[in-house]
């Protein structure tokens, strides 16, 4: 009954370094998402896949990069990471899209310094 | 462009007592969603309901309730019988038809006390 699962749960990055957030979903959903959430701003998608094989830019998606590897798994990575990249990192699934209910893993807070 | 204002930043409720929180969306479509998610401190977003605006029937969900108002372009979520683990920051979210992003709100911050 895992449901979305993302790791990891924090993270502390120097400015410029890499690193990978990961997120896999067991609900067999075709659509996956993720979110950073900044404080007052509510959420904003950076990538989303609406499928396995395809990916879409969403509203903040520069210095960020996404792969969809399989139905079950999305990554995200930050290959230059900026402290304007500092916050609370979201992945989520649908069974088809962004009008259905949402699954969310519990976040990644993530600290560039 | 479409927006959702969520213009309560913070609200409290006594235990037991309800609670309406506000959201006004902006839009020219007349097919779309709208959502409330809940986050507690665990961080996890979760629905807590959901409106399809096609209908007029507002949606329930045990105790919470919403009142859709088309027209007015309101959706506000009445919380009844309000309980400590109601607390949390609630989201609102919009999304027009099947092709259009997922707009969400700016928060509210739910207090509930003893």
């Amino acid at each position: 009954n895992a449901g979305v699962t993302q790791t990891p749960k924090f993270q502390v990055l120097k400015t410029g370094q890499s690193m990978t957030l990961q997120c896999a979903q067991d609900m067999n959903h075709n659509s996956m998402y993720w979110y950073r959430q900044d404080p007052g701003m509510g959420l904003r998608l950076i990538y989303y896949s609406a499928s396995e094989g395809t990916t879409d830019k969403g509203e903040v998606p520069n210095g960020y990069n996404v792969s969809r590897l399989n139905k079950r798994e999305f990554s995200l990575r930050l290959e230059s990471a900026a402290p304007s990249q500092t916050s609370v990192y979201f992945c989520a699934s649908s069974l088809r899209g962004r009008w259905e209910k949402l699954f969310f893993g519990s976040g990644t807070q993530l600290s560039v310094l | 462009a479409q927006t959702v204002t969520q213009s309560q930043p913070e609200m409290s409720v006594q235990e037991a007592e309800t609670v309406t929180l506000s959201c006004t969306y902006d839009t020219s479509e007349s097919d779309y969603y709208l959502f409330w998610y809940k986050q507690p401190p665990s961080r996890q977003m979760i629905l807590v309901i959901r409106q399809e605006a096609y209908k007029q029937q507002n949606a329930t969900e045990n105790r919470f309730s919403v009142n859709f108002q088309k027209a007015a372009k309101s959706f506000s979520l009445k919380i009844s019988d309000s309980q400590l683990g109601d607390a949390a920051m609630y989201f609102c979210a919009y999304v027009a038809g099947t092709a259009s992003k997922l707009t969400f709100g700016t928060g509210t911050r739910l207090q509930v006390t003893l």
